[in-house]
C-alpha cells in the first residue's frame, strides 16, 4: 500500500527567503506526482506535475524535483511571499492496478511572514 | 467559469438525515472522482467514474454511500442516516482521459453532522 509522508508538518518563514518542502513516498512504481496548494476551508489546487520519467517542472517561483528510485520528491518556493502561505500537498498515482487514484500526504502548512 | 463546481459549499444537518452534495465537472473530463478529507489529514479517495461507469469503490464508501453521474456529465453523492464521523470536506474532482493529466478538483462541500 502507498504511504506519503511530507516533512515538516509546518513551517512558518520571513518573507523573501528560500525554502523547500519534501515528500516521500514508499512505493517507487509511480505514474506520476502532483503538487497542490490548499487555502483554508477551500479546494485544491494544482501546482506542479512530474511524469515518472520527468526529473523536475518549473512553474514561476515554483520548481519541483522527483527521484523516483529514492521515492523523494522536493517542492522549492523561491523569494517566498505572504501569498504564499497555504498548505501544500504532494500526492502520487501508482503505476499500478490503483492507477485511478492519487495518495495524499498530509500537507506541510506554511506561514509566511511579512 | 469552467473549472469544477460543487453544490452547497456548507451542509449542517442533524445526524440520521440523508444529505446529497453534487459536482459538476469541467465539460470535457470524462474522469470524476470524490475525496474525503479531515481536518489536518489530505485527501482520501472515495469512489471513482469513467463517464457514467462508476469504476471503483472505496472500503471508506459504507453502505450508507451512494453516488452516480448519470449520463456521464454531473455526479452525486448521498449520504443516508448521517453520523458525526461523516463531518468532512468533500472534494469532487475531474481529468481529461489521460492518466498523464492534471487532476482539477472543486472548492469542496463542508459538511457538518450535528
Amino acid at each position: 500500500k502507498q504511504e506519503v509522508t511530507q516533512i515538516p508538518a509546518a513551517l512558518s518563514v520571513p518573507e523573501g527567503e528560500n525554502l523547500v518542502l519534501n515528500c516521500s513516498f514508499t512505493d517507487s512504481a509511480i505514474y506520476n506526482l502532483q503538487w497542490f496548494r490548499q487555502d483554508p476551508g477551500k479546494g485544491l489546487t494544482s501546482l506542479l506535475l512530474i511524469q515518472s520519467s520527468q526529473r523536475e517542472q518549473t512553474s514561476g517561483r515554483l520548481n519541483a524535483s522527483l527521484d523516483k528510485s529514492s521515492g523523494r520528491s522536493t517542492l522549492y518556493i523561491a523569494a517566498s511571499q505572504p501569498g504564499d502561505s497555504a498548505t501544500y500537498l504532494c500526492a502520487v498515482r501508482d503505476s499500478g492496478g490503483s492507477n485511478y487514484k492519487l495518495t495524499f500526504g498530509k500537507g506541510t502548512l506554511l506561514t509566511v511572514n511579512p | 467559469d469552467t473549472g469544477v463546481s460543487q453544490d452547497p459549499r456548507h451542509k449542517i444537518t442533524k445526524r440520521g438525515q440523508n444529505v446529497t452534495f453534487r459536482c459538476d465537472p469541467i465539460s470535457e473530463h470524462n474522469r470524476l472522482y470524490w475525496y474525503r478529507q479531515t481536518l489536518g489529514q489530505g485527501p482520501e479517495f472515495l469512489t471513482y467514474f469513467q463517464n457514467e461507469a462508476q469504476l471503483e469503490k472505496s472500503r471508506l464508501l459504507s453502505d450508507r454511500f451512494s453516488a452516480e453521474r448519470p449520463k456521464g456529465s454531473f455526479s452525486t453523492l448521498e449520504i443516508q442516516r448521517t453520523e458525526q464521523g461523516d463531518s468532512a470536506m468533500y472534494l469532487c474532482a475531474s481529468s481529461p482521459q489521460s492518466l498523464g493529466e492534471k487532476l482539477f478538483f472543486g472548492s469542496g462541500t463542508q459538511l457538518s453532522v450535528l
